[in-house]
């Protein structure tokens, strides 16, 4: 079975600063997603970005980078120039890939990061 | 694009009543949506996946008869939290999935309170 560990349960830094979020998960699969959700204040839950696990390239999205340590079943998320609109619960989860595009593949969830932006 | 529409955002029900939540795909063709629960400070606990014209399938330790979920047509699910308790009382979220690979997209959550 799959699990998705997210050491830290909090975090706090200052506005403008860079953080670094934590993710290290366990499967013995080969294909597979790896995704960072945010849920801010609000509750909503917002893709915040995507790796597959079979694409070297680290991926980026504006402010938010990962580092995929494949071998080392990494997932770090990076978030540069932080907003306070950053103040969110970050979650790290995975999702294993079949041999067919079936819509039913689940996700593992970590337990969370609180990240608090400090103007 | 891929807009999930959930209602209600909250509600409040007595004790021994039921409650309907509904899931909506409002642009897309979703024929798996997923029903999550998550208490406070803590992450999301997969309740049942939904498909389209088939029965629910359930987590274990989640009583199909209590949260009773319809998936009608491509666009709408739903869950029904019968005769609810106290206990019943968290934030309920649905998610959906354009299809494939592609990641799950929520709606914005259902906060019940049993009174």
């Amino acid at each position: 079975a799959q699990t998705v560990t997210q050491s830290q349960p909090e975090m706090s830094v200052q506005e403008a600063e860079t953080v670094t979020l934590s993710c290290t998960y366990d499967t013995s699969e080969n294909n597979y997603y790896l995704f960072w959700y945010k849920q801010p204040p609000s509750r909503q839950m917002i893709l915040v970005i995507r790796q597959e696990a079979y694409k070297q390239q680290n991926a980026t999205e504006n402010r938010f980078s990962v580092n995929f340590q494949k071998a080392a079943k990494s997932f770090s998320l990076k978030i540069s120039d932080s907003q306070l609109g950053d103040t969110a619960m970050y979650f790290c989860a995975f999702m294993k890939l079949g041999p067919f595009m079936d819509s039913n593949y689940q996700l593992i969830w970590g337990a969370g990061t609180k990240l608090i932006i400090k103007p | 694009g891929a807009v999930v529409s959930q209602h209600p955002s909250w509600v409040i029900c007595k004790s021994g009543t039921s409650v309907k939540i509904e899931c909506r795909s409002l642009d897309f063709q979703a024929t798996t949506m997923f029903w999550y629960r998550q208490f406070p400070k803590q992450s999301l606990m997969l309740m049942a996946t939904s498909n389209e014209g088939s029965k629910a399938t359930y987590e274990q330790g989640v009583e199909k008869d209590k949260f009773l979920i319809n998936h009608a047509s491509l666009t709408l699910s739903t869950l029904t939290v019968t005769s609810a308790h106290p206990e019943d009382s968290s934030f309920y979220i649905c998610s959906a999935r354009l299809g494939g690979y592609s990641p799950l997209h929520f709606g914005n959550g259902t906060r019940l309170t049993v009174t």
